[in-house]
This record gives structure tokens, sequence and C-alpha cells, in this order.
């Protein structure tokens, strides 16, 4: 069975100042993952994946991910964080093995960004 | 603004009844995807249909049932509801069967609150 884990509840971070969010999955064979992010009232919205190739994959509003087989991790960063960052993080991976999850994807449970002025 | 349009954005009804969610997915896109936000539950994938058939399955109640139609909207129905139920539904859609992409465009969701 696939599953993630986001260790974190909420980051805080100034602005400017790096930001980092956590995840580890567990799948049977290799993942695909991905990062989600959703604004107040709003729907989650693509930021970026990882399947396969280079490690440190760089996505949308300037955020990367480093996949890091050895420690189970796919980390979100951005170098310089935003106050428009704030938002709600999703890590999900997908287990590319179990032809019976096609559809889903499986969700860790969140991360709360504040970034402060 | 995803492309994918769900309606009603606003639901409250009381325990017991029935209600029908509806998507529409962005123009092109043939697999329907819902999903249950939930404070307690987090987020839970519920069902998946693609080109109108039933691909996959994940935590969705038996009160619960979906559908897609021939111009490839789908319809969530929850019957017999409960407090439990009250939740963010989301419906995502996606080009292709399988999700090797991963880029899932999402619905601004439908908010259910059951009284």
């Amino acid at each position: 069975a696939q599953s993630v884990a986001q260790p974190e509840d909420q980051v805080n971070v100034a602005e400017g100042n790096p930001l980092t969010v956590k995840c580890t999955y567990s799948v049977s064979g290799n993942p695909y993952l991905f990062w989600y992010v959703q604004y107040p009232n709003r729907g989650l919205q693509f930021l970026l994946k990882y399947i396969t190739g280079d490690n440190l994959v760089k996505g949308s509003y300037g955020f990367e991910a480093e996949f890091n087989k050895s420690q189970t991790s796919f980390h979100l960063k951005k170098p310089s964080a935003l106050v428009s960052d704030s938002a709600l993080y999703f890590c999900a991976v997908r287990d590319p093995m179990t032809t019976d999850s096609w559809g889903k994807l499986q969700f860790g449970a969140g991360t709360q960004v504040v970034v402060t002025p | 603004d995803s492309g994918v349009t769900q309606t009603p954005k606003h639901l409250i009804t009381a325990t017991g009844q029935r209600v029908t969610l509806r998507c529409s997915p962005r123009s092109g896109d043939l697999s329907v995807y819902w999903y249950q936000q939930s404070l307690d539950q987090g987020l839970q994938f519920l069902i998946q249909y693609y080109n109108g058939e039933e691909r996959a399955k994940g935590n969705i109640l038996e009160r619960f049932s979906a559908q897609q139609f021939p111009d490839l909207h789908s319809e969530l129905n929850l019957s017999s509801l409960e407090l439990g139920d009250s939740a963010l539904y989301f419906c995502a859609s996606s080009v292709g069967l399988a999700v090797n992409t991963g880029e899932l465009f999402f619905g601004e969701g439908s908010r259910l609150t059951v009284l």
C-alpha cells in the first residue's frame, strides 16, 4: 500500500527566508511524487512532480523539490518565501506498480505554510 | 481558473436527505475524479471515471454513488446523509486514464453541510 506523511502541521517562515515543507513516502515500487497547493476557498493546484530522472525537480512559482530515494523523501523548497506563498501544501504519491490505483493519488495531511512580512 | 466547474458551491441540508453534486471537467479531459476533504480525514479519494466507465474506487461509502455521462460531466450522489458527511467535495479531471502525469485539475469544490 502506498502512503505519504507530512510531519509538520504548520511551517512558519519570514518573508525572504528559505522555505522547506517536508514529505516522506512509502510505496512498493518506484514512486510517482507530486506537490499541490491549496489557497483559501480554492481547489488544489499542481506545483510539480517527480516521475523519473533528475532528483531535483523545478515547478511553478519558484518552487522545487528534491527526491531522495534512500531517505524516501520529497521535500518541497523555495529559496526565498513570499507572503503570497501562505497556503496549504499537499504532498501526494502514486505507486505505478499498483494497477488498481490508476486513478488514485494518496495525499498527505497537508502542511499549512504561514509567511510573515 | 482550472477549467473544472463544480456546482453547487455551497449546500446545506438535513440528516437523512439526498444531494447531488455536479462536475464539468476541463474540455477534452476524459477522466473525472472525486475527492472528499474533511478536517479529520484529510483529502480522500472516492472514485474515478474514465469516458463513462468506473475505473478506480477508493474510500467511497455505499450510500454514495457516482456516474459520468456521455457529455463527460459527472455527478456524485450522496444519500441518507449523516453529520459526518459534512465536507468539501472536490472534482478533478485529467486527460488520460492513468495518472502518469500526476497533474489533476481541481474544481473549487462543493461545500456540504449536514445539519
